[in-house]
């Protein structure tokens, strides 16, 4: 399974476009990239999935590079409830097993 | 429409003990995984369960043990309790097929053991 890295820690504006990067060099060429967060208390969320295009669906935006080795999820008006743990993972080509690093830790001021 | 569902919320064991957790896939869903998540750290894959087999596992002992009914819920057991086993538990389920299925996660059952 490809290993992420993400930044411990970031905080955004409201209502202001917040970019969250994620590293993923070692990933391979049919492992798809797939992001969730954790609001406290509660279980991971999915958020978004994508293999080599861009994606968008109504909560955010991933942004693959050409090479896939990296990726940024981007939630284009930051609200209070965005504040939450963001994880990117890649669970390989069968897709049976998430392994989540430490994720980046979001902070949405108003 | 009815996502994963976990039950019990919280539960209280001592060392030693014995414990099951159980999982309810979200609706047309077939595959589930279970999730160990220690205090301020992300999510540890434990096992995965399809067709009432263990799929894949990952690096736990044999005292983390799983069945899958034929209506897809799952139950995690837990045998002779840690007190590092104080956690929070995760069932995700997802749609086996296309390998490219998102997991979605229920809320988790915290377990504390004194």
């Amino acid at each position: 399974d490809a290993k992420t890295t993400q930044p411990p820690s970031m905080d955004c504006a409201e209502g202001r476009a917040a970019n969250l990067p994620c590293n993923h060099s070692t990933i391979s060429g049919n492992e798809y990239v797939y992001w969730y967060r954790q609001i406290h208390s509660q279980g991971p969320q999915y958020i978004i999935h994508g293999l080599k295009n861009n994606e968008t669906n109504e909560m955010a935006s991933l942004i693959i590079t050409e090479d896939r080795k990296s990726s940024t999820l981007i939630l284009p008006h930051a609200t209070l409830r965005d504040t939450a743990v963001y994880y990117c993972t890649v669970p390989g080509a069968a897709g049976n097993k998430l392994t989540f690093g430490g994720g980046t830790r979001v902070l949405v001021k108003p | 429409d009815a996502g994963v569902t976990q039950s019990p919320t919280h539960l209280i064991k001592t060392r030693g003990q014995q414990v099951t957790l159980r999982c309810s896939p979200k609706s047309g869903h077939d595959t589930v995984s279970w999730y160990q998540q220690a205090l301020g750290q992300g999510p540890q894959f434990i096992f995965q369960y399809y067709e009432e087999e263990e799929r894949q596992r990952g690096n736990f002992p044999d005292r983390f043990s799983g069945h899958q009914f034929p209506n897809y819920s799952s139950e995690l057991n837990v045998n002779a309790l840690l007190l590092g086993d104080s956690a929070l538990y995760l069932c995700a389920s997802s749609r086996t097929g296309n390998s490219n299925q998102p997991q979605h996660f229920g809320d988790g059952t915290r377990l504390s053991i004194l």
